[in-house]
């Protein structure tokens, strides 16, 4: 099974700011990776995938990178919205696999 | 527009069975694969199942395997799980999801969970 970890697990950051969030796989997947977030009482959405590509609908000001195993997600300028929990997962083999999560709050 | 709404969750007892339940629209159905993904109460997120387009491929966690059943109507767009022998551990919001196809019609079983439902919760216990 392909462990997924991501750091850091809280992320503290003021509205406007720049976020960094990363993800290591414990194994090659290529660039099958996708990145989602959760708010409070709703279900996941899709933001990323391909390690790079915006989902429909997704702002410019997410953007995702690839170096080897290693993953970031950016959020260029939060905005109230972006306050919410960040997966990582894999669907390069199965089991596909989520980290555990990066919770991004308001400083 | 998407849409995806599971059905089917409640309380049970450990041991028992559920049978969840995802109708969807919005979308071809048949050409997507579609998965099952769960998070139990303040945990993150787990995938638990997913079935190919045809229905003629399935996939499970080891967490589930032997005890829960994947399955869907292609003629009635929807999906299915069948929860059995079920565990305290198995309390958990379970959320349907739709798999991907690239612009060219290109579908892969092995995929993101593009859309969700909003889920529909299971609670094991004595």
């Amino acid at each position: 099974e392909i462990v997924m970890t991501q750091s850091p697990a809280t992320l503290s950051v003021s509205p406007g700011e720049r976020a960094t969030l990363s993800c290591r796989a414990s194994q090659s997947i290529r660039s099958n990776l996708a990145w989602y977030h959760q708010k409070p009482g709703q279900a996941p959405r899709l933001l990323i995938y391909g390690a790079s590509t915006r989902a429909t609908g997704v702002p410019a000001r997410f953007s995702g990178f690839a170096s080897g195993t290693e993953f970031t997600l950016t959020i260029s300028s939060l905005q109230s919205e972006d306050f919410a929990v960040y997966y990582c997962q894999q669907y390069d083999n199965w089991p596909l696999t989520f980290g555990g999560g990066t919770k991004v709050e308001i400083k | 527009e998407v849409q995806l709404l599971e059905s089917g969750g409640g309380f049970v007892q450990p041991g028992g069975s559920l049978r969840l339940s995802c109708a969807a629209s919005g979308f071809t159905f048949s050409s997507y694969a579609m998965h099952w993904v769960r998070q139990a109460p303040g945990k993150g997120l787990e995938w638990v199942s997913t079935i190919s387009n045809s229905g003629d491929s399935t996939y499970y966690a080891d967490s589930v395997r032997g005890r829960f059943t994947i399955s869907r109507d292609n003629s009635d767009n929807t999906l299915y799980l069948q929860l059995n022998s079920l565990r305290a551990e198995d309390t958990a919001v379970y959320y349907c999801a739709n798999g991907y196809c690239t612009t060219n019609g290109v579908c892969y079983t092995k995929s993101i969970q593009h859309y969700w439902g909003q889920g529909t919760l299971v609670t094991v216990s004595s």
